[in-house]
């Protein structure tokens, strides 16, 4: 199977615009969450979504907002940029049936805002 | 909800030295603990995991043993190598088919010099 795909890997953007990050969970996989990590805030819970529906939500502000497709795939967007919003995002996915809840990262995109 | 504590980082180990990374948790239940490992440029991966009380997780060399007593999950391991370089975040997971947010511990990260 492959594993979870996050593009683009890397992106530079501009304080003030808006900025959307795609995930592409493994095969079967019905759960993909958001994570952002930062080197002084660690690997902060962004949120997940299952079935098209937010199930969770970390405490990020309203600039922060995703989507889930219907063949599970999802999006994450931030708008009005900020220097602070310069992160690693990783997208990890997991099954919600079955044996276990391990979760599979992707690799990230990092974002760096200037 | 579920959470950990992981001691601070960095550690810095020779070559062949003893690995120890200290966790525990906080549950209302019994869940699965699982450490993952992140290396440089890369997202996380599972590196073990155990799902009930004295299980044994291993993996690469390393082992954790998941101990209701002390509610820890430490990460061990006999002889470090170079390419053990990185940094480990241990968590709880949430009950299968639960929604909880799966909080990560704040990772420590290890350097392993020659």
């Amino acid at each position: 199977k492959a594993g979870v795909t996050q593009t683009p890997r890397y992106l530079i953007k501009t304080r003030g615009q808006q900025v959307t990050l795609s995930c592409s969970p493994i095969s079967g996989h019905r759960s993909v969450s958001w994570y952002q990590q930062t080197p002084g805030q660690g690997l902060q819970f962004l949120f997940e979504y299952f079935s098209e529906t937010q199930r969770n939500k970390g405490n990020f502000p309203g600039r922060f907002s995703g989507r889930q497709f219907s063949n599970s795939r999802s999006e994450m967007n931030v708008s009005t940029l900020e220097l602070g919003d310069s992160a690693l995002y990783l997208c990890a996915s997991r099954e919600m049936e079955g044996s276990g809840n391990t979760i599979y990262f992707g690799e990230g995109s990092w974002l760096t805002v200037v | 909800g579920d959470s950990v504590t992981q001691m601070e980082g960095p550690v810095t180990l020779s070559e062949e030295a003893f690995l120890t990374i200290n966790c525990t948790y906080t549950a209302t239940g019994y869940p699965s603990l699982f450490w993952y490992v992140q290396y440089p440029g890369e997202g996380l991966q599972l590196l073990l995991k155990a799902t009930k009380a004295d299980d044994k997780g291993s993996n690469k060399g390393f082992e954790a043993t998941y101990r209701k007593e002390t509610t820890s999950f430490h990460l061990e391991k006999g002889s470090v190598q170079v390419s053990d370089s990185a940094v480990y975040f241990c968590a709880p997971d949430p009950p299968l088919g639960g929604y909880q947010k799966v909080t990560f511990g704040t990772g420590t990260k290890l350097q392993v010099i020659p």
